[in-house]
């Protein structure tokens, strides 16, 4: 079956550059997209279409993907920003799949 | 306001079946394409499956651990979508979100979840 890995965890002092990767062999032909759940919440959605960015996203989250892998970065990390980040795809019959998660400590 | 809102959680033996619902409110329901995801205890996010539209042929795909045993079904006429879960195992155990795309392609309306435990 088909896997999205992500680091399970990345450790950031505030205000600095936090990168989490998402590998993925369908990734150069699926569009990659994040959600970020903190504790006791209904995840949200932070990027779509590898580096698109919702409404009301604060601007320091960016996402590229480039061949297999994708990134979001988050850039000047706050104490907030604080909560596990999934990486979402799908495979090549369109079956959706969430990366592991990685959990982003901002200290 | 958009929102989605499950119920129909609770504690079932294995074995046992269960019937989730998503109330649909705030958007066009029957354009869209509904999908379940569900959280087990301290784990991570699993798709579970998702229906698309009727325009779009009202299809359902399914994840390897829930084929056959999991059933995907709507009502447009009702904004519901619901998920039935037959021959439950406790490896089942988990909150169940429904969710969609409303505003853009991403699943960018999540509703509180609700939660199935499959105990004895």
């Amino acid at each position: 079956s088909y896997e999205l890995t992500q680091p399970p965890s990345v450790s950031v002092s505030p205000g600095q550059t936090a990168r989490i990767t998402c590998s993925g062999d369908a990734l150069p032909k699926k569009y990659a997209y994040w959600y970020q759940q903190k504790s006791g919440q209904a995840p949200v959605l932070v990027i779509y279409e590898d580096s698109k960015r919702p409404s009301g996203i604060p601007e320091r989250f960016s996402g590229s993907s480039s061949g297999t892998m994708a990134t979001l970065t988050i850039s000047g990390a706050q104490v907030e920003d604080e909560a596990d980040f999934y990486c979402y795809s799908t495979d090549s019959s369109g079956m959706g799949v969430f990366g592991s998660g990685t959990k982003v400590t901002v200290l | 306001e958009v929102q989605l809102v499950e119920s129909g959680g609770g504690l079932v033996k294995p074995g046992g079946s269960l019937r989730l619902s998503c109330a649909a409110s705030g958007f066009n329901f029957s354009n869209a394409w509904m999908t379940w995801v569900r959280q087990a205890p301290g784990k991570g996010l699993e798709w579970v499956g998702r229906i698309k539209s009727k325009t779009d042929g009202g299809t359902t795909d399914y994840a390897a651990p829930v084929k056959n045993r999991f059933t995907i079904s709507r009502d447009d006429s009702k904004n519901t979508l619901y998920l039935q879960m037959n021959s439950l195992k406790p490896e089942d155990t988990a909150v169940y979100y429904c969710t969609t795309a409303v505003v853009v392609t991403g699943m960018d309306v999540w509703g509180k979840g609700t939660t199935v435990t499959v105990s004895s």
